[in-house]
């Protein structure tokens, strides 16, 4: 079964670009036409979706983010990345990346999800 | 963006309880609705998908329902693995949007 890990830096500078790679394993990301995503949850609260990647590389952001936000992909390597540019401290987050659950009718819900890094943003 | 809103907030309970949280909507997503259950520390983890399909090795004690704007997750009888924060997600349109969390508590 599909499984996500998540690595990178778990202390990034303000004004500095946050990075992150999910290493997919047990699986091809490219079979079956599927969707990566990156989702965070800032300490003790709700979540909140980054955006998605298409294993060839098309991508949705969410808005809020979207001038700072770069998901992108290496088939050859299982893995997917997120950067994030400019972070200030409301950035510090628990970073998860999931894969996008799909039917041949509808896709969108998130499973599995790796277990999460926490990334803090401070000098 | 839809928002998504939950209620209530906390919810407190005992082992063997029927519980239901209510997930609404600003506005009409079809049954393009997920549920999470997510306990501290680990991440969140898929319970049902397409607002009533339930994702392969959850319990049949969870069960979901509902469409438009108005869904509901309940648990049958509570068992102490339950007791976690539970989250609603839309997929039916682009910013995907997550409900702000239940957490149940032991009563």
């Amino acid at each position: 079964q599909v499984q996500l890990q998540e690595s990178g830096p778990g202390l990034v500078k303000p004004s500095q670009t946050l990075s992150l790679t999910c290493t997919v394993s047990g699986g091809s990301m490219t079979i079956g036409g599927q969707y990566w995503t990156w989702i965070r949850q800032h300490p003790g609260e709700g979540l909140e979706w980054i955006g998605n990647i298409y294993y060839s590389g098309s991508t949705d952001y969410n808005p809020s983010l979207k001038s700072r936000v770069t998901i992108s992909v290496d088939t050859s390597k299982n893995q997917f990345s997120l950067k994030l540019s400019s972070v200030t401290a409301a950035d510090t987050a628990v970073y998860y990346c999931a894969r996008v659950g799909f039917t041949p009718t509808a896709r969108g819900w998130f499973d599995p999800w790796g277990q999460g890094t926490l990334v803090t943003v401070s000098s | 963006d839809i928002q998504m809103t939950q209620s209530p907030s906390t919810l407190s309970a005992s082992v063997g309880d029927r519980v239901t949280i209510t997930c609404r909507a600003s506005q009409s997503i079809s049954t393009w609705l997920a549920w999470y259950q997510q306990k501290p520390g680990k991440a969140p983890n898929l319970l049902i998908y397409k607002a009533s399909s339930l994702e392969s090795g959850v319990p049949s004690r969870f069960s979901g329902s509902g469409s438009g704007t108005e869904f509901t997750l309940t648990i049958s009888s509570l068992q102490p693995d339950d007791f976690a924060t539970y989250y609603c997600q839309q997929y039916n349109s682009y910013p995907y949007t997550f409900g702000q969390g239940t957490k149940l508590e032991i009563k």
